[in-house]
Order: structure tokens, then sequence, then C-alpha cells
């Protein structure tokens, strides 16, 4: 069954340093999301992507975030400058099609620490 | 504005015996509505989506849930637990009009004691 893969499955950096996390979503996908869950809080959305551009997005993404589909199959998240709030589990998600009923692909997740 | 509320932010059941996770959820219009799996280190899995056809949804691995628009309910049973069903389980509504965004529920755990 095809699969979104996501990487690193856990990154820890410095605070007000750069991360990227990196997600390879289903190939024929056209729709791609990126959710966060903070330790003991729920799934949050972040921000949908189609056509090389945000559709979506949150409060949350702000401009210390963005997203970008640099080569045709993978589709990262970079956030800034880090701070310790941005400690969370990053889902990336996929979608072929738009619409209300219908269900993502999500990845594992990556795991952020920031220190 | 739509939401979903898990009752239960943890249940234990025994290897056998019946599994019921309760969802409420808060919707202006018919809502879509799905369950989402978690197990440790792997993504969320969707189980199974209800999106105004038949009010009793079947999944995967033996679940299904009823849509219950009088109670706003959308809970989700399995007849008879397993030890693989040990999990996190997310209720899950699709927001109307914003191009396929997800609102969570908190999630509940599931565990299966043998």
């Amino acid at each position: 069954e095809p699969e979104v893969t996501q990487t690193p499955s856990h990154q820890v950096t410095q605070m007000g340093q750069e991360v990227i996390l990196r997600c390879v979503p289903i190939s024929n996908h056209l729709y791609f999301y990126w959710y966060r869950q903070i330790l003991g809080q729920k799934v949050e959305f972040l921000v949908s992507f189609y056509n090389n551009e945000i559709s979506e997005k949150s409060e949350i993404f702000d401009d210390q975030f963005s997203v970008e589909r640099p080569d045709g199959s993978n589709f990262t998240l970079k956030i800034r400058s880090t701070k310790l709030e941005d400690s969370a589990m990053y889902f990336c998600a996929s979608s072929e099609v738009l619409g209300q009923g219908y269900g993502y692909t999500f990845g594992s997740g990556t795991r952020l620490t920031v220190v | 504005a739509q939401s979903v509320t898990q009752l239960d932010s943890h249940v234990s059941v025994s290897e056998g015996t019946p599994v019921l996770l309760r969802c409420n959820y808060s919707s202006s219009y018919s809502p879509s509505l799905f369950w989402y799996v978690q197990h440790p280190n792997k993504g969320l899995q969707l189980l199974l989506k209800y999106t105004s056809a038949a009010t009793l949804v079947k999944g995967i691995n033996g679940f299904e849930a009823e849509f219950k628009k009088s109670e706003t309910s959308f809970h989700l049973t399995k007849p008879s637990a397993h030890m693989s069903d040990a999990a996190e389980y997310f209720c899950v509504v699709s927001v109307y009009n914003q191009g396929g965004k997800l609102i969570f529920g908190q999630g509940t755990e599931l565990s299966v004691k043998p």
C-alpha cells in the first residue's frame, strides 16, 4: 500500500535554529498538508498546499513557518527560528482528491524537540 | 464552528470483550466524520469514514461506527478486542468548505489486557 514518508523520525535542535522537516507524499496525490501535535494536546491543522501554493493556513502558521515542494516529490516544512513551544510531533499528509468526504494518508510523523 | 469531543481519554478492555470509544460532534452542516488510529511509532491510519450515506459505517479490522444525528454522536465499536487493537484512536471532522481541513478530537488511548 502506498505510504507517505517523513524524515527524520526524530530531530533535536537548539532554540533559534532553523529546521526543515521532509515529507514524500504519495506520487499521484495533489493535495498536501502539515499537522502537528504538541504532547498531551490535540492534533492541529497547520497548512494545506495545492498547485504550488498555500490554500489554507491556521493562525499557528505564522511568518516563522514556510512550506515548499522543491522538486515535485518532496514536500517540506521549514521553521525559521525554532522556539521551545515548537516542540511537537509534526505529521505530513496527502490526498488525491480535495473534498469533505475524503480521508488523507498520513506519514508516521517527525518528533521535533527544541532545547 | 465544527468540533469533536472524545469522551474518554483512556479505555481499557480485556481481549475478546467489546470495545466502545465515544465521540460527539458539533456541526452546523452535515458533517463528514472519520476515525483514525495511531499505533506506536506509526502514522495515522484511516479506520473508517462517514459521508452522509449509510449511517452504520464499517471499517478495517472489524471496527464500525454509527452516525446518530439526534445524539450528535459517532461512536466507534468492535465486538471483540484483539491485543493488536491497542493504540490511540482519533475522532475527526472535516471542516465544511475549507478544502479538506480536519479537526481532531483529543484522542482515546485503548489498552487491551490479555
